[in-house]
């Protein structure tokens, strides 16, 4: 049983480009969550979804930030014109249900020059 | 204080010790998790222990959690090289809108010396 892949592993991006981060969850995982670990710094959740629905995005950042997590395919976190402040690892966590153990992909890496 | 604090934030012995971690957090949870990471890695799930548990066993790691003081500790038992990374506690507050939503202490850096 594959755990959690995201991918890219690495992203470099230019000040004001998009980024795509891509997120597969653990086979009969239902539930998506995406953090970011500033450098320095412990995990922040940004937000958590369910198949075609976004739970709590309380932790997003109110522009700019979206995520998706469509009825076929990956969930997605999408960054659009980025700043160098975006510059992070961004994870992303699935389980079965809620309030059950969150396991976590190995991260994308942003870098924003 | 943050929720879900750990401490000390470093801790550095010698292989075959114990390594006691603790983790103190404000709010009411539903469970607490513990987890692993290596330097520029993603973070390995350790073991999760839920509100109405007091002690959980893993291999080597024990955990307790006592809800009354609202904290946690993790124990590595006989620690080796292999064992050197930072713990963190994450806390999954009890039913409610922020259900689901871990919230991370800064964490634990552990060496283990050969």
């Amino acid at each position: 049983n594959a755990g959690v892949m995201q991918n890219p592993r690495h992203l470099v991006r230019r000040r004001g480009q998009e980024a795509r981060l891509r997120c597969s969850p653990m086979k009969g995982h239902s539930h998506v969550y995406w953090y970011r670990q500033l450098p320095e710094e412990g995990l922040k959740f940004m937000v958590y979804l369910q198949k075609e629905n976004i739970i709590d995005e309380s932790g997003m950042p109110k522009e700019r930030f979206s995520a998706e997590f469509p009825k076929e395919g990956p969930s997605i976190l999408r960054i659009q014109q980025v700043v160098r402040g975006d510059s992070a690892a961004y994870f992303c966590a699935s389980s079965t249900d809620i309030g059950y153990e969150q396991y976590f992909g190995p991260g994308t890496r942003l870098t924003v020059t | 204080s943050q929720q879900g604090e750990e401490d000390p934030q470093a801790l550095s012995i010698q292989e075959g010790e114990n390594a006691t971690m603790n983790c103190s957090y404000k709010t009411s949870i539903n469970n607490l998790q513990w987890y692993r990471q290596n330097s520029g890695r993603g973070l390995v799930h350790l073991i999760l222990i839920r509100s109405n548990e007091r002690e959980k066993h893993s291999g080597r790691l024990r955990v307790t959690l006592d809800t009354s003081k609202k904290s946690s500790s993790l124990l590595i038992t006989a620690s080796r090289a292999a064992d050197t990374a930072s713990y963190f506690c994450a806390t999954d507050p009890r039913r409610g809108t922020s259900y689901g939503k871990l919230t991370f202490g800064q964490g634990t850096i552990l060496t283990v010396h050969p």
